[in-house]
């Protein structure tokens, strides 16, 4: 049972232009989300969160949207550069406590 | 700040052998976690401990993996026998813990393990 999705496995862009990356969950639980991104060879890094209770959260060149109705949140990074790419991991966490339910990634290519 | 630390990086071992990983979490996280991440997967959660407590083990395989901190800093994760599914990056995460609803996870370099 795949709580979390990450229905592109991959997206290639623009230097310069925007990148979107989307996630979507089934499990109503979740009230905290996170985007980690991961470099080959490292562990995954911290990139941005949202709480349940905001629809956007800003932090520099990211951007992380959530729609809790639809159960969908998507990461937006203005303008794309070609350090950010790597394979970006949405997860989730319950109210409960800080266990992490991650999806499957999504490998970002920026084209210079 | 030192990061997570894990060792070794790489390890290949044969089917039915016994390997350990080691974790050294950043100083003064309570809560480690250990992860399995299986290419073209997202990390699943093996275990999560609150210093040397088992907080969840649902996931881990119990009749092959175990998993001990000791003293509520440092933890290994063993497997014993492994078998050809377990190839995979095992990722030790630590976070601040101490009953605060979410606490940001750190995560070490992982270690790569291949099961020929």
């Amino acid at each position: 049972d795949q709580q979390v999705k990450q229905n592109s496995p991959s997206l290639s862009v623009q230097e310069g232009r925007i990148s979107i990356l989307n996630c979507d969950y089934t499990n109503s639980m979740f009230d905290y989300f996170l985007w980690y991104k991961k470099y080959p060879a490292e562990g995954p890094t911290f990139l941005i969160s949202i709480s349940s209770i905001k629809d956007k959260n800003e932090d520099g060149r990211f951007t992380v949207f959530l729609n809790k109705s639809a159960k969908h949140l998507s990461l937006h990074i203005v303008p794309s550069q070609p350090g950010d790419s790597a394979v970006y991991f949405c997860a989730a966490s319950g109210s409960s406590g800080d266990k992490l339910t991650f999806g499957t990634g999504t490998r970002l290519a920026v084209r210079p | 700040e030192a990061g997570v630390a894990q060792s070794p990086r790489y390890k290949i071992i044969e089917k039915r052998q016994s390997v350990a990983f080691w974790c050294n979490p950043i100083s003064g996280h309570a809560t480690l976690y250990w992860y399995q991440q299986i290419l073209g997967q997202g990390p699943k959660l093996l275990i999560q401990f609150q210093n040397n407590g088992v907080v969840d083990d649902s996931q881990l395989p119990k009749d092959r993996f175990s998993a001990e901190r000791l003293k509520g800093v440092d933890s290994t994760l063993k497997i014993q026998p492994a078998k050809l599914e377990d190839s995979a990056v095992y990722l030790c995460a630590s976070s601040l813990g101490g009953g605060v609803s979410y606490n940001e996870q750190f995560f070490g370099p992982g270690t790569r393990l291949t099961v020929l």
